[in-house]
């Protein structure tokens, strides 16, 4: 068990550009979980997984955004034409459905957009 | 809809002393609670759960907390604050466990020696 882990760790964009981050669960958790995270607030729900089936967006989640999960293992969110207010922290957490009730979170992907 | 309000966004104690942050939520169905701590520039890690069984629910690094349906409160409490306690908590809630977590604004505890 490595954890989860998320990459890159940080990235600076200018305004306009795209992005793509990856999450890898931990490797025998079935569901997995975007939040969003800005400065001073909590994490907000953005989608959810359960393997390669996206079960829910959150309506955080404008069109600009997408997610993946396309063999049930890692996961990219994927963000289009960047505005600064995108910039926050984006967090992953996976969790094994229907064996415990906990979620793990990874380190997180800082986003700066200028 | 579910929602958790956390009082205090910034609570400072004495090391040694009580550690009391306070949660209250709202939900339509039976709950499941969480309390998660983050330190800075790190993610979010679980310190103790409640799942609908023993109402008084003990966790990691000598937290615990107890939930009263009576008062939709979930507060966590540690008897003795250490310096490496200051960090940011977050309550969550759910309605399975297995769902999104909805997080309240987070507490800021500062611990002074």
């Amino acid at each position: 068990d490595t954890g989860v882990s998320q990459n890159p760790r940080h990235k600076i964009t200018k305004r306009g550009q795209n992005v793509t981050f990856r999450c890898d669960p931990i490797s025998e958790h079935n569901r997995l979980y975007w939040y969003r995270q800005t400065l001073g607030q909590g994490p907000e729900f953005l989608t959810y997984f359960q393997n390669e089936a996206q079960l829910e967006k959150s309506r955080l989640l404008s069109d600009r955004f997408s997610a993946e999960r396309p063999k049930g293992s890692f996961s990219t969110l994927e963000i289009q034409r960047t505005e600064q207010g995108d910039s926050a922290m984006y967090l992953c957490a996976s969790s094994l459905a229907g064996k415990s009730y906990e979620q793990y979170f990874g380190p997180g992907t800082r986003l700066t957009v200028t | 809809a579910q929602s958790v309000t956390q009082l205090g966004s910034h609570v400072s104690v004495s090391e040694g002393a009580l550690v009391l942050l306070r949660c209250n939520y709202s939900s339509s169905v039976p709950p499941y609670l969480f309390w998660y701590v983050q330190y800075p520039n790190q993610g979010l890690q679980l310190l103790l759960k409640y799942t609908s069984a023993a109402t008084l629910v003990k966790g990691i690094n000598g937290f615990e907390a107890e939930f009263k349906k009576s008062e939709t409160s979930f507060h966590l409490t540690k008897p003795s604050a250490h310096m490496s306690d200051a960090a940011e908590y977050f309550c969550a809630v759910s309605h399975s466990g297995n769902t999104p977590l909805v997080f309240g604004k987070g507490t800021r505890l500062s611990v002074i020696a």
